[in-house]
């Protein structure tokens, strides 16, 4: 089993659609999560850190559900600018900074 | 944000040539220093991390001889791909970290696109 799953995609919406991710875990001693954002061919980049408590962040809300292992993402009034690749990334059990990325889900939003 | 810069940000060699890639952390001191390599359509993989003036610890499967590490002072780390063959070809990417707290942030590097004829 993978440590972090993500389904691929691609997502394919329209433009102001509310779209939702999913990720699941497998280190339940894992203690921190982070949505990050890639582009193509392109480093990734930190979207939003994942606490448990929720966050959001503009159209940007994430959700962890420790119980479960479960790491959500959703994105309301979807942007043509928020086409890329999200990666669910969570800290390994080492308790310093040794970062697991999922392999990520691709979104596409159209006009 | 903290800028994590890479060096050069595409390299093409023939196969059986070294390949040094730098990353330097511009505006802060990175007490550790990581380098994933990415190969198409998937995941970002963590090939080892680096301390300032120690040993680099790298993950399991990964030849610590064919790819060197040299983290020689807080804001300069270099990876060095020995005898590079076609199968190295891959996005390689660095990232930083300004402490020791698992939650503190990494900041990435734009990357190094490696082919190896």
């Amino acid at each position: 089993r993978k440590e972090v799953e993500q389904d691929p995609g691609p997502f394919n919406v329209p433009e102001g659609a509310t779209v939702a991710f999913n990720c699941t875990y497998s280190n339940s001693a894992s203690q921190s999560f982070f949505w990050y954002r890639q582009d193509c061919r392109k480093e990734p980049k930190l979207l939003m850190s994942v606490y448990s408590s929720g966050n959001e962040d503009g159209r940007f809300t994430a959700q962890l559900n420790r119980a479960s292992q479960y790491i959500s993402l959703l994105i309301r009034d979807s942007k043509l600018s928020d086409s890329a690749t999200y990666l669910c990334v969570v800290n390994a059990d080492t308790g310093f900074q040794k970062l697991v990325f999922g392999t990520g889900t691709r979104l596409l939003v159209s006009p | 944000g903290a800028v994590v810069s890479q060096h050069p940000s595409r390299v093409i060699c023939k196969s059986g040539t070294s390949v040094k890639i730098e990353c330097r952390s511009l505006d802060f001191q990175a007490t550790t220093m990581f380098w994933y390599r990415q190969f198409p359509k998937q995941s970002l993989m963590l090939m080892a991390t680096s301390n300032e003036g120690s040993k680099a610890t790298y993950e399991q499967g990964v030849e610590k001889d064919k790819f060197l590490i040299n983290h020689a002072s807080l804001t300069l780390s270099t990876l060095t791909v020995t005898s590079a063959h076609p199968e190295d070809s891959s996005f390689y990417i660095c990232s930083a970290g300004s402490g020791l707290a698992v939650t503190d942030t990494q900041y990435f590097g734009p990357g190094t696109r490696l082919t190896v004829l």
